[in-house]
This record gives structure tokens, sequence and C-alpha cells, in this order.
């Protein structure tokens, strides 16, 4: 079974511009997590998912961030616009539900120069 | 403010020797669970603690809830090379915060032949 697929796995842009950032979680997962990883502050929750509807955004670190979940098999976080630093490498996750294990993606890198 | 601190930051050691990784918090959890990472790839779940004074253990690795579940240790006996990695702890949330994650800066560690 393929495991959670992220896209871009690198992803270089300008201030200013915007990002858009893909997850397609492990079918038949109902929850779905972004997190953010720093040097600085580790890995952060940014915003989860269950069953398609967001359920804690307390992460979100400001409104030029955005993320939707238009179904069971796909989700996008989008900044825009972007920020130097926002350069982090980002993180997808799913769980069958929102207390099950957590299978990570293998991340996406974004550079904002 | 971080609600997990991990120590030591980073740990190398020669082949065979053994080490520990603490994690402490203020906070309660419901559960404590240990993660490790490779460069390039999401972190991949090693063991979840959920009883105060629980110890599991997984081949040479053995891994420690604290009584008042705010702490955890994980203890490497002859470390080999291939244990090289990011060591994350991630505690659970609790009542309005269950479900939620929340992970250490984490120990890298380096196991050379």
């Amino acid at each position: 079974d393929a495991g959670v697929i992220q896209s871009p796995r690198h992803e270089v842009t300008e201030m200013g511009q915007e990002v858009t950032l893909r997850c397609k979680p492990i079918s038949g997962h109902n929850s779905l997590f972004w997190y953010r990883q720093t040097m600085m502050r580790g890995l952060e929750l940014l915003i989860y998912f269950n069953n398609n509807v967001p359920i804690d955004d307390s992460g979100m670190p400001e409104d030029r961030f955005s993320a939707k979940m238009p179904n069971a098999s796909f989700s996008t976080l989008k900044i825009q616009p972007s920020e130097p630093r926002d350069s982090a490498v980002y993180f997808c996750a799913s769980s069958r539900n929102r207390w099950a294990e957590q299978f990570f993606g293998p991340g996406t890198r974004l550079t904002v120069l | 403010t971080q609600l997990l601190e991990q120590s030591p930051q980073f740990l190398s050691i020669q082949e065979g020797e053994n080490l520990t990784v603490y994690c402490n918090s203020s906070s309660v959890f419901s559960s404590l669970q240990w993660y490790r990472q490779e460069p390039g790839e999401g972190p991949v779940l090693l063991v979840t603690v959920v009883t105060g004074g629980e110890v599991k253990k997984l081949k040479r690795l053995t891994f420690q809830f604290g009584d008042a579940r705010k702490d955890s240790s994980l203890h490497i006996t002859a470390a080999q090379p291939g244990d090289t990695g990011l060591y994350l702890c991630a505690g659970g949330g609790r009542g309005s915060t269950l479900g939620r994650l929340y992970f250490g800066r984490g120990t890298q560690l380096t196991v050379w032949p």
C-alpha cells in the first residue's frame, strides 16, 4: 500500500508568491494533520481534519496560511503571500482516527527567498 | 513555549555504547510516543506508552513513561550505526486537546562504527 504522498518534495519561491502544498493521505484514514518542522521550533501541528472537517486550526500561524480538504483523498496547504520565515519542512500525516498512530509523508522542503 | 523538553539535543557515541535520552514536561499527557526520523523522511512511530510507570522494550530499545505521565526516557543498549537518527518524543493532549500531539525538538543521535 502507498503511504502518505506529498508534492512537491522541494519548493523554492520568492517572497510574496503563493505556495500550494499537496497531500494524499493513506486510503481509509479519516484524520489528516499538517505539521511544520524547523530547527528552532521543532515539529509543530498547524491544523488537523477529521472526516474532511477542520477540527483544530489553532496552530496556523497567520491568515496567510489556509488549508482545505475537499475530499477524503486530498488536502492542500496554501501560503499567500509567502515570506522568508515560512521556510521549513512541511509534513502531512494521516491516521485511521484522531487517536490512532499517525503515518507521516516524506515532507515538502519549502525555501522562500 | 515548548511543552516537551528533550535532552541532550545532540549525542555522538561509539558503536557498542549505551545511551539514554530524556523527555520532560510540566504537563500531564494522555500518552507519550517516541518517533525516529531519518534525513529527508517523515518521523516513524517506535512506541506508544499510556500508563504511568509503563515500560516497553523493543529489541535493544527500552522506553519508560514517568509515574506522573509528565516525562519519559528512551534507553538504547549496545548502540549500532543503524540507530543513527533524530529521536522525537510526543505527548498526547487531554480533554479539549485530545488527539493533538505535542512534539519535543528531538535528540540527534550519531553512532560511529
